[in-house]
């Protein structure tokens, strides 16, 4: 089955505890990013990858880290938590960069609460 | 830059009743269009598409026309059921430079009663 894991799916933390969200997609994708989910906002991309190890800020970069070692897997750190990265985080994947009619796959969502 | 704009929910609805949700972008070029739904406690999952202009996406009864003239991609559904209770997020996406910019609206939920 097609599929983005991600992993954990909640988690609470303290502020400054270094953390990692990792995301794993089995179809081959070139294209990952991390998007986060606050109300009232919609959702907004913090890092992209066009592939393996190429990786690009998005829009809330601040305060994330990523990596692209693998194809398949697309890790989100963050190296400090802080209360205002509380939030729900989701990872997808999609086909070739250069193809803007293709859909995203999307994770299930990792709820983060830093206190 | 590229934008989404949503009508601002939440929207509540009797079962059967006919549904829209207005969706307006603004965009540089030519992008493709995109209605997501979120399922409480899950990610988003594609409902339908267009990539060009005057293409009609449909899926589970769901349709939106892709209207270049007036920048719109408004979803609508004839008769909801309480299981199409959900966020509904219209997208869109743009090349630029071999980057797929993928940009959200702000989502609308969408509440079905019985």
């Amino acid at each position: 089955e097609a599929q983005v894991t991600q992993n954990p799916r909640y988690l609470i933390t303290v502020t400054g505890k270094k953390l990692t969200v990792t995301c794993s997609q089995n179809m081959n994708h070139e294209y990952m990013s991390w998007y986060r989910q606050d109300p009232g906002l919609g959702l907004r991309q913090i890092y992209y990858s066009m592939n393996v190890e190429v990786t690009d800020k998005g829009d809330v970069p601040e305060g994330y880290k990523v990596s692209r070692k693998e194809k398949r897997n697309f890790p989100l750190i963050l190296e400090s938590p802080s209360p205002n990265q509380t939030s729900l985080y989701f990872c997808a994947s999609s086909l070739s960069p250069g193809r803007s009619n293709t859909e995203a796959f999307f994770g299930q969502g990792t709820r983060l609460t830093v206190v | 830059g590229d934008s989404v704009t949503q009508m601002e929910g939440p929207v509540t609805l009797s079962e059967e009743a006919f549904l829209t949700i207005n969706c307006t972008y603004t965009a540089t070029g030519y992008p493709s269009l995109f209605w997501y739904v979120q399922y409480p406690g899950e990610g988003l999952q594609l409902l339908l598409k267009a990539t060009k202009a005057d293409d009609k996406g449909s899926n589970k009864g769901f349709e939106a026309t892709y209207r270049k003239e007036t920048t719109s991609f408004h979803l609508e559904k004839g008769s909801v059921q309480v299981s199409d209770s959900a966020v509904y997020f219209c997208a869109l996406k743009m090349n630029s430079g071999g980057y797929q910019k993928v940009t959200f609206g702000t989502g609308t939920k969408l509440q079905v009663i019985p």
